[in-house]
């Protein structure tokens, strides 16, 4: 079955320390990987994918095939990092429906 | 970049009624647009796929009938609430997908708010 597990629905840290959003997926392909971010009061929007990889505000994330996951990680938290972090899956070549994790809400505190 | 614009941004009707909510692509082509709902603090559940020039495919236990949703060009698609009740409340969201890109990535709708009373 095609799934994206997050298994932390809360992850509260401090500023400036690391922080690591785990996601796994189970899927039988190439899928493409995604983390979309949701901050307060703004609409979903794309933070990166694995294809590109590439570090956006300072996130990066690795694709494991080996251990199907692609947590996504920051060295230095920020007070502006807390948001809504999705986890997604969408099969190669743009093909049909993405399939998103439950999502995981982080919370960086002063 | 890729601009998605939901509208309305909220509504509030009378539990009966039926309302209209449109999205749209401003400046690519989506054949393939999704609906969902997001309750306070919870994931995106996807509600139906709506694909331009034929019938939207909708997820299990969601009613087609209910909620209908029409994709009559490349860039507009809307979901109508029929009949709307309290329990129809909700936080509506729309994306889309670049029909001229050869990947997944999505763009979302800023969300339209339905309260029925």
């Amino acid at each position: 079955a095609q799934r994206v597990t997050q298994p932390e629905k809360l992850l509260s840290v401090f500023k400036g320390a690391p922080v690591e959003l785990k996601c796994n997926y189970s899927y039988s392909g190439s899928p493409e990987l995604f983390w979309y971010v949701q901050y307060s009061r703004q609409r979903l929007q794309l933070l990166l994918r694995h294809i590109s990889r590439e570090s956006i505000k300072g996130f990066t994330a690795d694709l494991n095939k080996g251990e199907t996951s692609f947590h996504l990680k920051k060295p230095f938290a920020q007070e502006e990092d807390s948001a809504m972090y999705y986890c997604a899956l969408s099969p190669a070549s743009g093909g049909f429906k993405t399939i998103f994790g439950a999502g995981t809400r982080l919370f960086v505190k002063a | 970049g890729a601009v998605v614009s939901q509208h309305p941004s909220w509504v509030i009707c009378k539990s009966g009624t039926s309302v209209k909510i449109e999205c749209r692509s401003l400046d690519f082509q989506a054949t393939t647009m999704f609906w969902y709902r997001q309750f306070p603090k919870q994931s995106l559940m996807l509600m139906a796929t709506s694909n331009e020039g034929s019938k939207a495919t909708y997820e299990q236990g969601v009613e087609k009938d209910k909620f209908l949703i029409n994709h009559a060009s490349l860039t507009l698609s809307t979901l109508t609430v029929t009949s709307a009740h309290p329990e129809d409340s909700s936080f509506y969201i729309c994306s889309a997908r670049n029909a001229g890109a050869m990947t997944g990535e999505l763009f979302f709708g800023e969300g339209s708010r339905l309260t029925v009373l």
